[in-house]
C-alpha cells in the first residue's frame, strides 16, 4: 500500500462548488503539505502543517483552506471553486527527524 | 525570499551520455539538498539527497554540492530514455518547508 494517499485522483467540478481533497499518510510523519502544480510554474506551496495544532499559509493560500484532522490526515478545501484553480494537486508528508518529503500520487482537478 | 534557480531546459542528451543538471540557491542556511525526478503527470520521487560538500554517488547518479558557491548538481551517467523526466532541486534549511526549483526537463534521445 502507498504511504501517502490522496482522494479523489481525478475530479471535475463546476465554478462555485465546494470541493474537498483528502490526504492520508501511514508514515507517522508530523509534517504535511499541500502543493499545486501548473505547467511551467513548478510546485507552489498552498498550506503546510508541522503538527496537528499547527497550520501555516504558503505562497498561494488565497481561495483555499485546510484541516488537520489527525496526525495522519490533512484535507484541502476550495470553498468556491474557480476555473483558474484547475491544476494538479499534491499532498506530501515529512518526518520531523527526516528531511525528505514523500509525495502522494496527486489529484487532477478541473473546474469548469 | 528563498530562491532556487534551475535551467528549465529541455536538456537533450544522447543515450549513453552523461547528463548534467545544475541548481543554484539563495538561502545560505540550507543544510540538506534533494533531487526529485518527476515524470509527466506523476508525483515527484526522491532520487538523491546530499548533506555535505563534495560528491555523493548512488548507482548512475552523482550529486555534487558546493555550499560556498551555493551550487548543487546532479550527474546522470549512461543516460537512458527512461531517465527522460523533469528533475527538481530542493534545498532545505530546517524548520521551513522545502523550496523547490521549477525543474529541468531532461530528454534522452535513443
Amino acid at each position: 500500500d502507498a504511504d501517502v494517499t490522496q482522494t479523489p485522483r481525478n475530479r471535475i467540478t463546476k465554478t462555485g462548488k465546494r470541493i474537498m481533497l483528502e490526504c492520508s499518510q501511514t508514515k507517522g510523519h508530523d509534517r504535511m503539505y499541500w502543493y499545486r502544480q501548473d505547467p511551467g510554474l513548478g510546485l507552489r506551496l498552498i498550506y503546510y502543517s508541522f503538527d496537528v495544532k499547527d497550520i501555516n499559509k504558503g505562497e498561494i493560500s488565497d481561495g483555499y483552506s485546510v484541516s488537520r484532522q489527525a496526525q495522519a490526515k490533512f484535507s484541502l478545501s476550495l470553498e468556491s471553486a474557480i476555473p483558474n484553480q484547475t491544476a494538479l494537486y499534491f499532498c506530501a508528508s515529512q518526518g520531523s527527524s527526516y528531511n525528505e518529503q514523500f509525495f502522494g500520487p496527486g489529484t487532477r482537478l478541473t473546474v469548469l | 525570499q528563498k530562491e532556487v534557480e534551475q535551467n528549465s531546459g529541455p536538456l537533450s542528451v544522447p543515450e549513453g551520455a552523461i547528463a548534467s543538471l545544475n541548481c543554484t540557491y539563495s538561502d545560505r542556511g540550507s543544510q540538506s539538498f534533494f533531487w526529485y525526478r518527476q515524470y509527466s503527470g506523476k508525483s515527484p520521487e526522491l532520487i538523491m539527497s546530499i548533506y555535505s560538500n563534495g560528491d555523493k554517488e548512488d548507482g548512475r547518479f552523482t550529486a555534487q554540492l558546493n555550499k560556498a558557491s551555493q551550487y548543487v548538481s546532479l550527474l546522470i551517467r549512461d543516460s537512458q530514455p527512461s531517465d527522460s523526466a523533469t528533475y527538481l532541486c530542493a534545498p532545505y534549511s530546517g524548520n521551513t518547508p522545502l523550496v523547490f526549483g521549477k525543474g529541468t526537463r531532461l530528454s534522452v534521445i535513443a
